[in-house]
């Protein structure tokens, strides 16, 4: 199995709503990362778990809540967002190797589309 | 930030023409990738290249790597209507996390049939 999957496809949700993202891979990957998204704009990088501990957090608020309950599984968790977050949010793996052999070659999901009205 | 710059950033073309992508970057690398976003759509990694290299392939891709100057190209040969994306640089820092990449802004690519 080569594909990491992401549910739902699409979200739509209020300032004052909770919804949480989902991401899976089952390609034994040990580092998983969440990216967002908007329009006609690269990705960028919000999280990363390696071995199911945090190990990067671009800064991004607190409204964003990212759990790591399995090496196979990601949830993002979401909770007062404004509209200006509303974005295609991407989960991706990678194997981990140690230094420089890291290549780090990522596999993509399909990705959340949310709406934040 | 984002340092990648891709250039152009549209690009159209004819079928069965080639296209080619520029990247430069301003870091020394560890490595530095290339990946295709069909519109709307997850990213898919297309070829690596390693800082130590020069050129590779992979299929009617080729791919070089030039670290004096800090840029790369990706050539797509024989292009087909289904290459339609956007296609990214994604740079991995020498001596930086294992796991960020740095992502260019992207050229959009769009093949005519």
């Amino acid at each position: 199995d080569t594909e990491v999957t992401q549910t739902p496809k699409h979200l739509v949700m209020g300032m004052t709503n909770k919804k949480s993202l989902k991401c899976e891979q089952h390609m034994g990957h040990r580092a998983m990362y969440w990216y967002k998204q908007k329009a006609k704009k690269p990705p960028e990088l919000m999280f990363v778990y390696s071995y199911e501990k945090l190990s990067i957090n671009e800064s991004v608020p607190s409204r964003f809540s990212p759990e790591c309950p399995n090496s196979s599984l990601l949830n993002l968790h979401l909770h007062a967002l404004q509209p200006e977050d509303s974005a295609l949010y991407l989960c991706a793996s990678s194997q981990v190797y140690a230094g420089e052999r890291s290549y780090n070659e990522q596999f993509f999901g399909p990705g959340t589309r949310l709406t934040v009205l | 930030s984002q340092q990648g710059e891709e250039d152009p950033q549209a690009l159209s073309i004819q079928e069965g023409e080639n296209a080619t992508m520029n990247c430069s970057y301003k870091t020394s690398i560890n490595n530095l990738q290339w990946y295709r976003q069909n519109s709307g759509r997850g990213l898919v990694h297309l070829i690596l290249i390693r800082s130590n290299e020069r050129e590779k392939h992979s299929g009617r891709l080729r791919v070089t790597l030039d670290t004096s100057k800090k840029s790369s190209s990706l050539l797509i040969t024989a292009s087909r209507a289904a290459d339609t994306a956007s296609y990214f640089c994604a740079k991995r820092d020498s001596g930086g996390s294992n796991y960020k990449l740095t992502f260019g802004k992207g050229t959009l690519l769009t093949v005519n049939p």
